[in-house]
């Protein structure tokens, strides 16, 4: 079956200051990926999706994540953070049957 | 316009208590799921359906059931809580499903349930 790793736990940045997360993927086929955000106590919510053709997808908020198969990875970039990105980041990838499979998360800090 | 909803938003359980955590959508959307989210581990999946009376398993099923009567809602029972199930649920749902490039999942807000 599929799967996402994200290295990092917790990330700390300051405002103003550029991002990226990293997500790696294990998939035999041809993977649909996705970044997603959740703040506390609620739901998540897509920032963006990989499925084909251009490698690097631009989402809400002002975030981008290219897609690097040679690397399996699919990280997500931010030039410049503001302190309302403070959250939890998911990055999931799904398979043609609809089983989607999430990472651990990881936690942004936004320093002021 | 509701999207995902979630009752109860809390729930505490004795072992070997039953319950129903329920999910309704009001948005004609086909694919439904649960996923449990655990700290460090992320959201897994533990049932879906692409339809009424259509349901499927997921990476977690065990100690959990689902039916899918109608199209709006997809309510997901523990026959027996366990400590193990001492987790926050998630409902999402989506027009066509997780694999659909123009259906992303919408959540609703979750249930934190912990039995003890």
């Amino acid at each position: 079956a599929q799967s996402v790793t994200q290295p990092d736990i917790h990330i700390t940045v300051s405002e103003g200051a550029s991002l990226e997360l990293r997500c790696n993927y294990s998939y035999g086929a041809t993977p649909y990926l996705f970044w997603y955000v959740q703040s506390p106590g609620q739901g998540l919510q897509l920032l963006l999706k990989y499925f084909s053709g251009d490698t690097l997808v631009q989402g809400i908020k002002g975030f981008e994540a290219e897609f690097k198969r040679s690397q399996s990875s699919f990280n997500l970039r931010k030039p410049s953070v503001h302190w309302s990105d403070a959250a939890e980041y998911f990055c999931a990838v799904a398979a043609y049957n609809n089983d989607m499979r999430f990472g651990a998360g990881t936690r942004l800090t936004v320093k002021p | 316009n509701a999207g995902v909803t979630q009752t109860p938003k809390f729930q505490v359980l004795k072992t070997g208590q039953s319950m129903t955590l329920q999910c309704a959508q009001d948005m004609n959307h086909e694919y439904m799921s649960w996923y449990r989210q655990d700290p460090g581990m992320g959201l897994r999946l533990i049932h879906y359906s692409v339809g009424a009376g259509i349901t499927d398993q997921g990476e977690v099923p065990n100690g959990y059931n689902v039916s899918r009567s109608t199209t709006e809602d997809f309510p997901l029972r523990l026959l027996s809580a366990a400590p193990s199930q001492t987790s926050v649920y998630f409902c999402a749902s989506s027009y066509i499903g997780a694999s659909s490039y123009n259906s992303p999942l919408h959540f609703g807000n979750g249930t934190r349930l912990t039995v003890t």
